[in-house]
């Protein structure tokens, strides 16, 4: 059992470029999140979904895509990177629907730098 | 204005000491409190969560909400250098749109020496 999984770990970009972060879940769980976590700001919520097929806005969605096609998958997409896209992206995943507080499961994170 | 403040620190304390961690918000519908650790260079992980106004305790853990004065602290007894990580607050609604999303503090770096 994995638990919550990204792929790359660490990555560099230079600006206009495209990338595409996988985050992989083997616990069966209905939503997952993507985060970005930078120095003082905490972690902010870019996108999330309630299930497969579907997805939703965050915080800060603005310059990402997301896709979740499958349920064990979630993937962010950056069409035309930025620096100010630098930063360490997290995934995340939870089970239960209709317990809000149900804990969210985080992956090791992606470090992004873009020059 | 952020919804949820939290220092920042870094704090750093004695092995042994007793740690008070604090977050203060500003938005009454958040009903269900949250605090997660993060270890330098990984996700963070759940430590403790609290829905009503009180204490909660879990071995050397301790959560207190006030929801009058919208301020939740954490509190560690007995530090030891292992608790050395980032502490972050995390609050969330009851329902609606923001259902299941969490609204993160700073986070808080605490240092535990021997």
């Amino acid at each position: 059992n994995a638990g919550v999984t990204q792929t790359p770990k660490f990555r560099v970009l230079k600006t206009g470029q495209s990338m595409t972060l996988l985050c992989a879940q083997d616990m069966n769980h209905e939503y997952m999140y993507w985060y970005r976590q930078d120095p003082g700001m905490g972690l902010r919520l870019i996108h999330y979904s309630v299930g497969e097929g579907t997805t939703a806005k965050g915080e800060v969605p603005d310059g990402y895509n997301v896709s979740r096609l499958k349920k064990q998958n979630f993937l962010l997409g950056l069409e035309s990177a930025a620096p100010s896209q630098t930063s360490v992206y997290f995934c995340a995943s939870s089970y239960i629907r209709g317990r809000v507080s149900d804990t969210q499961y985080f992956g090791p994170g992606t470090r992004l730098t873009v020059l | 204005q952020k919804e949820v403040e939290q220092d920042p620190g870094p704090l750093s304390v004695p092995e042994g000491a007793i740690v008070s961690l604090n977050c203060t918000y500003s938005n009454s519908a958040f009903q269900y409190f949250m605090w997660y650790r993060q270890y330098s260079r990984k996700g963070p992980e759940l430590l403790m969560y609290t829905y009503s106004s009180g204490n909660k305790e879990d071995g050397r853990f301790t959560a207190q909400v006030d929801k009058s004065s919208k301020y939740i602290s954490l509190f560690i007894r007995d530090s030891q250098p292992s608790d050395s990580a980032t502490y972050l607050c995390a609050l969330t609604n009851a329902g609606g749109t923001s259902y299941g999303k969490l609204t993160f503090g700073q986070g808080t770096i605490l240092t535990v020496h021997p």
